[in-house]
């Protein structure tokens, strides 16, 4: 089992759209998650980072946190031509761990 | 503030030759930390330094080193190429010794032939 699961998409949306990307992860002991955006041949951006259960929120932007369930979720509301790039997830365990391991991605597509 | 550099942008190499990749991190920031990334895939750990200590290694052959300097910029080196080793290099830098959130140099890539 991988530790950090993504679906590969492409999931795709009409722009003014909600997009609802999910991640799930393995390791119980997880306290650290975070959500990067990656622009076709750039280097992942920083977008979200969330280390409590619930709903945190940055602009358009959501992270969704259930540790219950270990997955955590990004939204995007409104979504944007410009939004269209892989999204990654990565998660960080409690355990003197300052290291990520990232999921795959997913790539958006955002349809004008 | 300059964000993470990395030197240089693209290189091609030849298989068994060496490459030194370079990183400068975002002034204040100790942490480096190395990872790879094909196409499709999700970065995968390499190296990590703090305090220009190895913090962690990921599981990559030995053919793979780097160091931290004492401004913190990075060298990530690599022996006897293979075509396997073709793929972004990424450097991501950490601001505290306790801060989780890492931040991106623009990448290497490198082409192995």
């Amino acid at each position: 089992q991988k530790e950090v699961e993504q679906n590969s998409g492409p999931l795709s949306v009409p722009e003014g759209a909600i997009a609802s990307l999910n991640c799930t992860y393995s390791d119980r002991g997880s306290q650290s998650f975070f959500w990067y955006r990656q622009y076709s041949g750039k280097s992942p951006e920083l977008i979200m980072s969330i280390y409590s259960n619930g709903d945190k929120e940055d602009g358009r932007f959501t992270a969704q946190l259930n540790k219950a369930s270990q997955y955590v979720s990004l939204l995007i509301r409104d979504s944007q031509p410009s939004d269209s790039a892989t999204y990654l997830c990565a998660v960080m365990t409690a355990r003197g761990s300052y290291i990520p391991t990232f999921g795959r991605g997913t790539s958006l597509i955002v349809h004008p | 503030d300059a964000g993470v550099t990395q030197s240089p942008t693209h290189l091609i190499k030849t298989r068994g030759q060496h490459v030194t990749l370079r990183c400068s991190p975002i002034s204040g920031h100790k942490s480096v930390s190395w990872y790879q990334q094909v196409l499709g895939q999700g970065p995968q750990f390499i190296f990590q330094y703090y305090e220009k200590e190895e913090r962690g290694r990921g599981n990559f052959p030995d053919r793979f080193s780097a160091r931290q300097f004492p401004n913190y910029s990075s060298e990530l080196n690599v022996n006897a190429l293979l075509l396997g080793d073709s793929a972004l290099y990424l450097c991501a830098t950490t601001g505290t010794s306790s801060s989780y959130e890492q931040y991106f140099g623009p990448g290497t890539r490198l082409t192995v032939t």
